[in-house]
């Protein structure tokens, strides 16, 4: 049911850079809807990371940034840190299905 | 401080409805959307529609239509979403969030799980 496609999982060791990558279409990311960043703690709800591309609200640690191309997106975490180990969502809006749309998830694994 | 508070769990049975409740605090109700998103057991995020609490205008996902209603009480600043007809496949956590610019949500509420069970 999901639009937006993200790999299952990426991993790196403590101080390392990863990037998560959110794959859509013409109808969503590639029309030029914004794509939002939400980070998920086990058993708590979504929180909000990156918005608009690649705007950090206040108090997200500035190693998360975001950016987009084309009708992709991606999600860069500098300096890993053991805290960052948890679930990362992408979502956008798609114009042809008229719903918002998020991605698969990706699992951040501290090595 | 914004907050969005849910209802607690609720166990149902096939066919039946719930109502889950979203009660807001830290900001002005009618000032922003109510975004309604649901994710099952270990799976992802799936988007069910958004309420206008200023006018109670909705738009629900087309998956939805038919069988969800999204209301309001102002006087309470308290949103609603009911889901009739479960299935065990709606089985899931049930979460409102702020809409900002019909954009992004920020922030969410803690969620309330239904289970529909026979």
């Amino acid at each position: 049911q999901s639009v937006l496609t993200q790999p299952p999982s990426v991993s790196g060791a403590p101080g390392q850079r990863v990037t998560i990558s959110c794959t859509g279409s013409s109808s969503n990311i590639g029309a030029g809807y914004d794509v939002q960043w939400y980070q998920q703690l086990p058993g708590g709800p979504p929180k909000l990371l990156i918005h608009s591309n690649n705007n950090r609200p206040s108090g997200v640690p500035d190693r998360f940034s975001g950016s987009k191309s084309g009708t992709s997106a991606s999600l860069a975490i500098t300096g890993l840190q053991a805290e960052d180990e948890t679930e990362y969502f992408c979502q956008s809006y798609d114009g042809s299905l008229n719903i918002y749309v998020f991605g698969t998830g990706t699992a951040v694994t501290v090595l | 401080q914004v907050r969005l508070v849910q209802s607690g769990a609720e166990v149902k049975k096939p066919g039946a409805s719930v109502k889950v409740s979203c009660e807001i605090s830290g900001y002005r109700f009618s000032a922003y959307f109510i975004q309604w998103v649901r994710q099952a057991p270990g799976q992802g995020l799936q988007w069910m529609g958004w309420m206008n609490p200023n006018t109670g205008d909705t738009n629900y996902a087309q998956k939805f239509q038919g069988r969800v209603t999204m209301t309001r009480d102002t006087s309470t600043s308290t949103a609603y979403m009911e889901l009739s007809r479960l299935t065990s496949d709606d089985t899931a956590m049930y979460y409102c969030a702020r809409d900002q610019h019909q954009d992004w949500f920020d922030p969410w509420g803690q969620g309330t799980l239904i289970t529909v069970s026979s």
